[in-house]
C-alpha cells in the first residue's frame, strides 16, 4: 500500500492563479480531510468527506473547494490565490469516523508546499 | 473555544527523559491522540489514551492523563536522536463530527 499520497509536493504561485492539490488512498478508507498548516501553528481543517459524493466544511474552508468522484480521490482547489494560502497543506484519510479510538487513526500525506507570491 | 495548548519548544539531552504537555478543552473528548511530525514530513499517530484511563504505557512513551485538569502529558523515556520531532496532541471534541483539533505543537530537539 502507498498510503496516501499528495502532488505536487511543492508550488508557487502568483496570486490570482488557480490550481488544484491532488490526494489519493489505497486504503479504502471513507473518510478524507484536507489540512493546512501555518508555521508555529497547529492543523486546521479546511474541508473534509465522509465518502464518495459527500463533503462538508471544516474550519477554513473559505477559498478552497473540494470534490469526492471516488473513495479514493479526494482533490482540493483554490480558485484565486491569495497570499494568505501560503502553506503546508496535508490530506489525511481515516477508516471511520465514528467516537474515535484505533479505527479513526487518520494516516496523513507527505504535504504539499505551497507559497503565494 | 476550541484551543489546544501546548508549549512550543523542548531541548534535552540524548538519554534524557522528555515530558511534553497538552492542556486540551473538551472534557467529554472520548480519544485524546499524541501525533509526531517529522521534518518534511505528515503527521504519524504516536499512541492514544482512552478517556476513561490515568495511564497508559507502550514502550519507552507514557501517557497521562488528568481529566479533572484536561492535561495531557506524553513521557520519553531515554530519548534518542531520532525522537527529534514536533509532537501534536489532539482531542476529538464532542461537536458530533469526528474532527480532529490539534494542538500547537512542541518541536522536540534531542541533542547528543
Amino acid at each position: 500500500n502507498a498510503g496516501v499520497t499528495q502532488t505536487p509536493k511543492f508550488r508557487i504561485l502568483k496570486i490570482g492563479q488557480s490550481m488544484t492539490l491532488q490526494c489519493t488512498q489505497d486504503m479504502n478508507h471513507n473518510y478524507m480531510y484536507w489540512y493546512r498548516q501555518d508555521p508555529g501553528m497547529g492543523l486546521k481543517l479546511i474541508y473534509y468527506s465522509v465518502g464518495a459524493g459527500i463533503t462538508d466544511k471544516g474550519e477554513v474552508p473559505n477559498g478552497y473547494n473540494v470534490s469526492r468522484s471516488t473513495t479514493e480521490d479526494f482533490p482540493l482547489r483554490l480558485e484565486l490565490a491569495a497570499p494568505s494560502q501560503t502553506s503546508v497543506y496535508f490530506c489525511a484519510s481515516s477508516y471511520s469516523g465514528g467516537s474515535g479510538g484505533p479505527l479513526n487513526e487518520q494516516f496523513f500525506g507527505p504535504g504539499t508546499r505551497l507559497t503565494v507570491l | 473555544g476550541e484551543d489546544v495548548e501546548q508549549s512550543l519548544f523542548l531541548s534535552v539531552r540524548e538519554g534524557d527523559s522528555s515530558v511534553i504537555n497538552c492542556t486540551y478543552t473538551d472534557s467529554s473528548s472520548t480519544y485524546l491522540y499524541w501525533y509526531k511530525q517529522e521534518p518534511g514530513a505528515g503527521l504519524q499517530l504516536l499512541t492514544y489514551i482512552f478517556s476513561n484511563m490515568d495511564m497508559k504505557q507502550d514502550q519507552r512513551l507514557t501517557v497521562l492523563l488528568n481529566k479533572k485538569d484536561k492535561h495531557l502529558s506524553l513521557r520519553i523515556a531515554d530519548t534518542q536522536t531520532g525522537d527529534s520531532a514536533i509532537y501534536f496532541c489532539a482531542e476529538i471534541p464532542n461537536t458530533g463530527f469526528q474532527k480532529l483539533v490539534f494542538g500547537t505543537g512542541t518541536r522536540l530537539l534531542v541533542s547528543p
